[in-house]
This record gives structure tokens, sequence and C-alpha cells, in this order.
């Protein structure tokens, strides 16, 4: 079946600096979703792409999508302290909306 | 709008015991999905809806039935629960084939 390999697993910063993580997969994806999941809490979508190369942002968050199809890539700027949580990256390739999910960056933001 | 419910948020079984998970969702979407989610995995299909009338197996279908009842609702049963079935549940819909909407989870211990 498809892989996500998402990297890093965990990441330790100070309030204020900037965020890079990333997720590749061994297939191709039509369209890259990126989600966050506070604790107790399901996943909230934060960012979604559909075009190779296509580049968005919401708010201190900016996300690409690969020029190759395969990779993604995760951006917050200026952390705070309510970014701290759980982000994944999940990739859809069918018509149904199955979603193949990497296994997650634990964000831990200290003040 | 309530978005996407389950019930129960929490359940604690004995191994044999059988139960059923309930979804919900108000937003009209035509398919839903159950995941769950086990530490350092991301969330792993169960089954999906496409639409009202049909269900298919996702990545770890072994274990579990669902039914869609109608479009609002998808619920999932465990027949003859296992400890590796200890897991937290999602549930999730879509409008469109990718962006889903995931409800609070249920905590589901086996024991």
């Amino acid at each position: 079946g498809q892989q996500l390999n998402q990297s890093p697993q965990s990441m330790f910063i100070q309030e204020g600096e900037d965020v890079s993580m990333n997720c590749t997969s061994s297939s191709i994806f039509n369209t890259w979703l990126w989600y966050k999941q506070d604790p107790g809490e399901g996943p909230v979508l934060l960012i979604a792409l559909y075009k190779a190369g296509e580049l968005t942002s919401n708010g201190r968050l900016t996300a690409q999508f690969g020029i190759t199809r395969k990779d993604s890539f995760l951006n917050i700027s200026a952390s705070i302290p309510s970014d701290v949580g759980i982000y994944f990256c999940a990739g859809s390739s069918t018509s149904y909306g199955k979603l193949t999910f990497g296994q997650g960056t634990i964000l831990t933001v200290h003040p | 709008n309530a978005g996407v419910t389950q019930t129960p948020k929490f359940q604690v079984l004995k191994t044999g015991q059988s139960m059923t998970l309930q979804c919900a969702q108000d937003m009209n979407h035509n398919s839903m999905y159950w995941y769950r989610q086990d530490p350092g995995m991301g969330l792993r299909l169960i089954y999906y809806s496409a639409s009202e009338g049909t269900t298919d197996k996702g990545e770890v279908p072994n274990g579990y039935n669902v039914s869609r009842l109608n479009k609002r609702e998808f619920s999932l049963r465990l027949e003859s629960a296992a400890p590796s079935q200890t897991s937290v549940y999602f549930c999730a819909s879509t409008a469109r084939t990718d962006t889903q909407y995931f409800g609070p989870g249920t905590r589901l211990t086996v024991l």
C-alpha cells in the first residue's frame, strides 16, 4: 500500500522560532492536506493543496505541494504556545477521498 | 450545526464483548470514514462509505463491520473485541473527495 513518511517525529522549539516539517510518499498523490490535532480532539484541517507546485498560506502557516507530487512541506512562522499539537500530512489519490496519513509531528513550543 | 458527532467518548470492554460506535454528521456529506489512531502510526482507515448504501474496506478492516444507516449516520461494530483493538477511533465525513472533517473520537480500551 501507499506509504507516507513524515519528519521530524517531534520538535521542541522556543516561542518565536520558525518550524518546518515535510512528508514524502512512495507514490503520487493528487491532493495533499495538512491537519493539526490538539490533545483529546479530532484532527482539524489547516491547508489543502490541489496542484503540483502550489504554495498556499493560512496566516502564519505555509504549505507547498511538491512538483514531483510525491512530497509536501509545511512551515509555521513565529511560533506561539497555541501551536502545540500533532501535525499530520495526508495524501489522496482516489476519487473517494481515501486519505493516507503520515505518522505525525509532535510540536512542543517553550514560552 | 454540530459537524461530526461520535458516541460514546470513552468505553472499556472485556475481551470478547461486542459494541457499536456511533457517528453522525449534519453537513449533508456523501462520504463517511472510520479511522483508528495508535501512537506513532498516524490514522489508518478501517472502512469507508463513498455514498449512502455503499461501504468498502480500508487499510485495517479485520475485526470490524460497518453500517451506513442513512446519509447522516455511519456506525462501526466490533463483534468480539480484542486487546489489539484498543485505540482511539475517529469518524470523518466529506462533501468533496478530500477535505475530511473529523469527529472528537472514541477512546476504547479492551482488557
